[in-house]
């Protein structure tokens, strides 16, 4: 098995809203990331989890708050966004580097609109 | 910092062989990446090369050159499935991983 899931595939919220997004993965990796994808634009890295534990935060605004359940779950909490905020949302998962894995397998990724 | 760089549009025809390269300025670089997307999905995983050389995957193939910091991605015997956009990606030694802006593949029959 070699999926990566999310949900939902399609979100519009308000600025006022709260949602989450949520990606899932069995194939044991300890290694989960969150990219913001604009169209046509390469992904951008957001957060990095290792372990269950956030190794990398790029600087990225307080209104996206990541969370780790556990080994096979990530969250991205999302409050108060903005229209610029709209973006594909992608999940990756990997082994980290200290395992020798270097594959990142995404999710297919959540569609978000911000009215 | 990081920076990569692609080229931003290659056209080629069906049955043609296409490069594509990606040129990078890193620290901590641990290896290189090669994903694809079509429009509207998720990149997919291509090709990996950590080391110097050439790695072989059926149609693709990719090489690195770690001393002139310079990567390319081969495709062999284009086809239309092939038009998509094509990233190369950074990978430190932190775990961090930095997507090049990408190379949009047309394929012409």
């Amino acid at each position: 098995d070699t999926e990566v899931t999310q949900t939902p595939k399609h979100l519009v919220m308000g600025m006022t809203n709260k949602k989450s997004l949520k990606c899932e993965q069995h194939m044991g990796h300890r290694a989960m990331y969150w990219y913001k994808q604009k169209a046509k634009k390469p992904p951008e890295l957001m957060f990095v989890y290792s372990y269950e534990k956030l190794s990398i935060n790029e600087s990225v605004p307080s209104r996206f708050s990541p969370e780790c359940p556990n080994s096979s779950l990530l969250n991205l909490h999302l409050h108060a966004l903005q229209p610029e905020d709209s973006a594909l949302y992608l999940c990756a998962s990997s082994q980290p580097l200290t395992d020798s894995q270097e594959t990142q397998y995404f999710g297919p990724g959540t569609r978000l609109l911000v009215l | 910092g990081q920076s990569l760089e692609q080229p931003s549009e290659v056209t080629a025809v069906e049955g043609a062989i296409v490069q594509m390269n990606c040129t990078y300025q890193t620290s901590g670089f641990y290896g290189l990446s090669w994903y694809q997307q079509h429009d509207g999905g998720a990149p997919t995983f291509l090709s990996y090369n950590a080391l110097d050389g050439l790695e072989e995957t059926g149609r693709f193939s990719s090489f690195l050159s770690r001393s002139d910091s310079y990567g390319y991605l081969l495709l062999q015997e284009l086809q239309m499935k092939d038009s998509a956009s094509y990233f190369c990606a950074v990978l430190t030694h932190n775990n961090d991983m930095r997507f090049g802006a990408g190379t949009r593949l047309t394929v012409k029959p």
